[in-house]
């Protein structure tokens, strides 16, 4: 089975910190992704990653940076945590490939709340 | 991408089928249908996809109209730990990654009872 993994499930951060989420996956998966689900919103993209190194951003980068130094890790930094970024936040990975390239595998979320 | 819209809540009991439709009216030629489930505090997990008839996994059925407006997943004798949110999501990869943005909607969220 595809495991995706995420370095904490609940966080609690103040206004201004720097925060690091960690999001790692043990099948070799090319692609990986930053989501935020809040209620009402549903899922949204922060950004994505095609390979080491490479990064696009997604609908709502705004307040994000991310790193991809090795292809098993995507890290997702919040430069200075705001209040509107409590959420929960989803990290997934995907093959390359028409075949499968729907299927993303999500890690079990980090509930991220900033005072 | 392609809009969709499911009934906001349904209501089963254990044993019985259901059958949750999704309405994607401007679906594109190249578009293909997926249905994901998510339990409370866990991240969306993968169900099934279809482009059109159907489409049997261990888990689920997918049935697609020949004029692909909407689609109907069903899932055969349901227990409580079905009970979770169902997103129907239309869309297709794009460029050589083979990625294709999710677009997640409100959903469906399913409650069996005993």
């Amino acid at each position: 089975d595809v495991k995706v993994t995420q370095s904490s499930r609940y966080l609690v951060k103040r206004t201004g910190e720097k925060v690091f989420l960690e999001c790692v996956q043990d099948m070799d998966h090319e692609n990986m992704f930053w989501y935020r689900q809040d209620p009402g919103l549903g899922l949204r993209l922060i950004y994505f990653s095609y390979d080491v190194k490479m990064k696009e951003k997604g609908d709502i980068p705004e307040g994000y940076s991310v790193s991809r130094e090795k292809k098993e890790r995507f890290s997702l930094i919040l430069e200075s945590a705001s209040t509107n970024q409590t959420s929960m936040y989803l990290c997934a990975s995907s093959p390359q490939g028409v075949s499968s390239y729907n299927e993303q595998f999500f890690g079990p979320g980090t509930r991220l709340t900033v005072l | 991408l392609a809009k969709t819209t499911q009934p906001i809540s349904m209501d089963s009991y254990e044993g019985q089928e259901v059958n949750i439709t999704c309405s994607h009216n401007n679906i594109a030629t190249n578009d293909y249908i997926t249905w994901y489930q998510q339990f409370p505090s866990q991240g969306p997990r993968f169900i099934i996809q279809g482009y059109k008839t159907k489409v049997t996994n261990e888990v689920a059925s997918l049935f697609i109209p020949a004029d692909r407006k909407s689609s109907t997943l069903s899932l055969p004798r349901v227990s409580l730990s079905d009970t979770a949110v169902y997103y129907c999501l239309v869309g297709h990869a794009t460029g050589n990654t083979g990625f294709q943005k999710l677009v997640f909607g409100t959903g469906t969220r399913l409650l069996v009872s005993p």
